[in-house]
């Protein structure tokens, strides 16, 4: 079982590269998240998942776009990577409302 | 819009000391409010609280909520070197599978040997 997993660990990208960033849970949740988390800012979430199919903004979604591709796996897209893009993202699951939610590694992102 | 404000940001305290901290909000609709620890990495649960006064407790952790005041405060006692960590604080309100959490900025807390 090994919960919320994340790839890429790091990256670096140049200012308008794309790339995805990939979640899955093994936990069969509901609901996934992504957050970015930068410093003496707390974690701030970008999109959710309440369930397969569906996705809503969070509190920062500009610049971002998400696919929820079936109940596992939850992917953050960046079309043009932009240096104000550079953070911390963590990826979160929660199987329903009330419940914790368990977070995965998270991708540390450099944009140059 | 939900509110999340912890205090103090920051503290260094020496291994063996009790420390305190806090979190107030303002949520419409509060369901819960979550206690996080992260250390150089994915957060890690600690403690969730949904009624006031009823003290949780782990070890040498524990925490109360009070639902009146809208806060909740976070205690170590005997602090050692392994609690040095970042504290989050997250507050959710009811809204059914929609419902998410909103995080405060963290409290970071330096233990010294």
């Amino acid at each position: 079982n090994a919960g919320v997993t994340q790839t890429p660990k790091f990256q670096v990208l140049k200012t308008g590269q794309s790339m995805t960033l990939q979640c899955a849970q093994d936990m069969n949740h509901n609901s996934m998240y992504w957050y970015r988390q930068d410093p003496g800012m707390g974690l701030r979430l970008i999109y959710y998942s309440a369930s397969e199919g569906t996705t809503d903004k969070g509190e920062v979604p500009n610049g971002y776009n998400v696919s929820r591709l079936n109940k596992r796996e939850f992917s953050l897209r960046l079309e043009s990577a932009a240096p104000s893009q550079t953070s911390v993202y963590f990826c979160a699951s929660r199987g329903e409302a009330g419940d914790t939610q368990y977070f995965g590694p998270g991708t540390r992102l450099t944009v140059l | 819009e939900d509110k999340v404000v912890q205090s103090p940001l920051s503290l260094v305290v020496h291994e063996g000391d009790t420390v305190t901290l806090n979190c107030s909000y303002e949520v419409t609709n509060f369901r819960s409010l979550l206690w996080y620890k992260q250390e150089k990495k994915a957060p890690t649960f600690l403690f969730m609280l949904t009624s006031s006064g009823i003290e949780k407790k782990s070890g040498r952790l524990s925490s109360i909520l009070d639902k009146k005041e809208l806060f909740s405060i976070l205690n170590i006692t005997a602090t050692q070197t392994g609690d040095s960590a970042v504290y989050l604080c997250a507050v959710e309100a009811w809204g059914g599978a929609n419902s998410k959490l909103t995080f405060g900025k963290g409290i970071t807390l330096s233990v010294r040997p």
